[in-house]
């Protein structure tokens, strides 16, 4: 079983490129998750999504954006890139509310 | 607002010794509360998860919480600690609404020989 699948594992990018990060999940899930990782902070939720169509945001969604037009895809957008978005993202997946979160690898973003 | 305050950033515990790693919360109703574990270069693993009843909930891997009202605590203990546990955890609690994880900042463990 797949589960969450992330792409990429690693990117390096330059300061105002942009890049989509790739998240499914092969499980009919409907609450799908992203959050970053920085070191000595814990995880912060950027968005997330609770179906097909409707998306919320998170503690920290400035500089990102999402859509969810199928159950299975999350990709999380950046649009101009920011040294300040240098950190590991997650993506995550759970049936329902409350339920247990299920975790992509993660992808290591660096902006230079 | 919800917070989780994990007030240990870094645990060192001989092996086989007990361990007990702190979490409190701030919420307004009975939380929904979760530990996961993360080891170096993964994602997050599911330990255990609170939302009523007994308020001693067991685990994987041994490990066991206490949901203290009281003392707005979640602290996670396991008796004898391995090797293998050195990692990262986190505790973590449901949003308002339910429909997303708030994370603690972590307790890094290490497991000293």
């Amino acid at each position: 079983n797949a589960g969450v699948t992330q792409t990429p594992k690693f990117r390096i990018l330059k300061i105002g490129q942009s890049m989509t990060l790739q998240c499914t999940q092969d499980m009919n899930h409907n609450y799908m998750y992203w959050y970053r990782q920085d070191p000595g902070m814990g995880l912060k939720l950027i968005y997330y999504s609770v179906g097909a169509g409707i998306t919320d945001k998170g503690e920290v969604p400035n500089g990102y954006n999402v859509s969810r037009s199928t159950t299975e895809d999350f990709p999380l957008r950046l649009e101009l890139a920011a040294p300040s978005q240098t950190s590991v993202y997650f993506c995550a997946s759970s049936l329902g509310q409350n339920e247990k979160l299920f975790f992509g690898s993660g992808t290591q973003l660096s902006v230079l | 607002a919800q917070s989780v305050t994990q007030p240990d950033i870094h645990i060192t515990v001989s092996e086989g010794a007990s361990l007990e790693l702190r979490c409190n919360y701030s919420y307004g109703a009975t939380p929904y509360l979760f530990w996961y574990v993360q080891s170096p270069g993964q994602g997050l693993q599911l330990l255990l998860k609170y939302f009523s009843g007994d308020t001693l909930v067991q685990g994987i891997k041994g490990f066991e919480a206490e949901f203290k009202r009281s003392q707005s605590s979640f602290n996670l203990r396991k008796p004898s600690v391995h090797w293998s546990d050195a990692a990262e955890y986190f505790c973590a609690g449901a949003n308002q609404a339910g429909t997303a994880l708030i994370f603690g900042k972590g307790t890094t463990l290490s497991v000293s020989s």
